[in-house]
């Protein structure tokens, strides 16, 4: 089974506006945290925002904030006041207790519309 | 900030030729981690090591070999390489702890073409 699953392949937002890209995980661990990476066309994985299993509150960063609901096992990352720059793949990822690997999912693709 | 140093950034190499792929975790980093990445694809894992110890084995082909050196830098070594290597090499380096770190940063990776 999936581990990591993100269903949008693509989507679009206008400059300045608020995007939410999907993710959703599946573990049995009760441990685990959670990552959003951006992957600009230039290739390199740029860590956005982690959340851990534990963690009461949810995530924020700047303009990245991940909505966590550990009941339905998803991790959204919401994008506010989206950039030309913004534009580019974002990959959610999870690692598992202490384990060695990423999960990723496949990734979404985010363009914004000036 | 010191950031995982790859060499070389791209690599164009014929089949059935080596390639070498090198990779300079941060300072204090012990654990090192390759991934490839396909063209439009997730990155998939290959191997990792802790303290020059192989720690976990992904989906690495037997003719790919990896180690871990005395200073921490990793070689990922790819011999008879195929049409189908071509891809995205990330090195990524982090302490050795278990979830709920996020002290795992990806180098910018390494670009292999074979053709």
């Amino acid at each position: 089974a999936q581990k990591i699953t993100q269903t949008q392949p693509g989507m679009f937002v206008q400059e300045k506006e608020a995007v939410t890209l999907d993710c959703t995980y599946d573990t049995s661990d009760p441990s685990y945290g959670l990552f959003w990476y951006k992957q600009p066309s230039s290739g390199e994985m740029i860590f956005l925002i982690y959340q851990g299993s534990y963690d009461q509150q949810n995530a924020t960063e700047g303009r990245y904030s991940l909505n966590f609901q550990k009941a339905r096992k998803s991790a959204n990352l919401v994008i506010s006041a989206s950039q030309l720059g913004d534009s580019a793949m974002y990959f959610c990822a999870m690692r598992e207790g202490t384990g060695n690997q990423f999960y990723f999912g496949t990734g979404t693709s985010l363009t914004v519309i000036p | 900030a010191a950031g995982v140093i790859q060499s070389p950034r791209h690599l164009i190499k014929e089949k059935r030729e080596t390639a070498t792929l090198k990779c300079y975790p941060i300072p204090r980093h012990d654990t090192v981690y390759w991934y490839q990445q396909g063209p439009g694809q997730d990155p998939q894992f290959l191997i990792s090591f802790y303290e020059k110890m192989q720690s976990d084995k992904g989906s690495i082909p037997d003719r790919f070999s990896a180690q871990q050196f005395s200073d921490y830098h990793s070689e990922l070594n790819m011999s008879s390489l195929e049409l189908g290597d071509s891809a995205l090499y990330f090195c990524a380096s982090s302490l050795p702890q278990g979830a709920g770190d996020y002290g795992y940063t990806f180098g910018s990776g390494t670009r292999l073409t074979v053709v």
